[in-house]
């Protein structure tokens, strides 16, 4: 079975700042894809980004991009020129993409993330 | 697109009573999930539909919780005999389940279940 680990329960980050939230997570399958997922407070959780695991390109979207480095099995995910509307519960997830499974996700704890004025 | 939408968004029960959560999907997708999320860890899988079939069920599913998704277009969850420690967040999420596997999850925002 799979699982992913977001080892930091909390973050801080100053408005304009840059933020970097770690996640690894364990497979024995060589196709899947990751995902970082955002839950504000009260609200839904919405995607930020993807991978798939056959790109060695890291993925990017506007200010959030990956560092996705399939040999280590890390997934980190960087928040540039950090602001106030970024606060969230950041959850790490991965899905397999071996054919005949599921597609449910596997998420890790989460990491809180504080953007301060 | 309205996005997904769950109903109710609150539910308070005693012990012991049974509560029925719906999730309306993204009207074109075919793929229905539900999550449960307890405070401070991550969703985790129950089910999954691919249009009316309910193709996976997780472990974590036990025999008081009952989905359906009659025509594949809403589902409904059922938990019958709540016990408190089944007191959580209950998420659905849709997607457009394609051959390439690139589908995206979008999720709904969530019932939060308390059970006294």
């Amino acid at each position: 079975a799979q699982t992913v680990t977001q080892s930091q329960p909390e973050m801080s980050v100053q408005e304009a700042e840059t933020v970097t939230l770690s996640c690894t997570y364990d497979t024995s399958e060589s196709d899947y894809y990751l995902f970082w997922y955002k839950q504000p407070p009260s609200r839904q959780m919405i995607l930020v980004i993807r991978q798939e695991a056959y790109k060695q390109q890291n993925a990017t979207e506007n200010r959030f991009s990956v560092n996705f480095q399939k040999a280590a099995k890390s997934f980190s995910l960087k928040i540039s020129d950090s602001q106030l509307g970024d606060a969230a519960m950041y959850f790490c997830a991965y899905r397999s993409a071996v054919t005949g499974t599921a597609s449910k996700l596997t998420f890790g704890t989460g990491t809180r993330l504080q953007v301060t004025l | 697109d309205t996005g997904v939408s769950q109903d109710p968004r609150h539910k308070i029960t005693k012990r012991g009573q049974n509560v029925t959560f719906r999730c309306d999907p993204i009207s074109e997708h075919n793929r229905l999930y539900w999550y449960r999320q307890t405070l401070g860890q991550g969703p985790e899988f129950l089910t999954y539909f691919q249009n009316e079939a309910q193709l996976e069920k997780s472990r974590l599913l036990s025999d008081r919780f009952s989905a359906e998704r009659p025509k594949g277009s809403f589902s409904t969850l059922e938990i019958q005999r709540t016990e408190q420690g089944d007191s959580a967040m209950y998420l659905c999420a849709s997607s457009l389940g394609t051959s390439d596997r690139k589908e995206t999850q979008y999720f709904g925002p969530g019932t939060r279940l308390l059970v006294l």
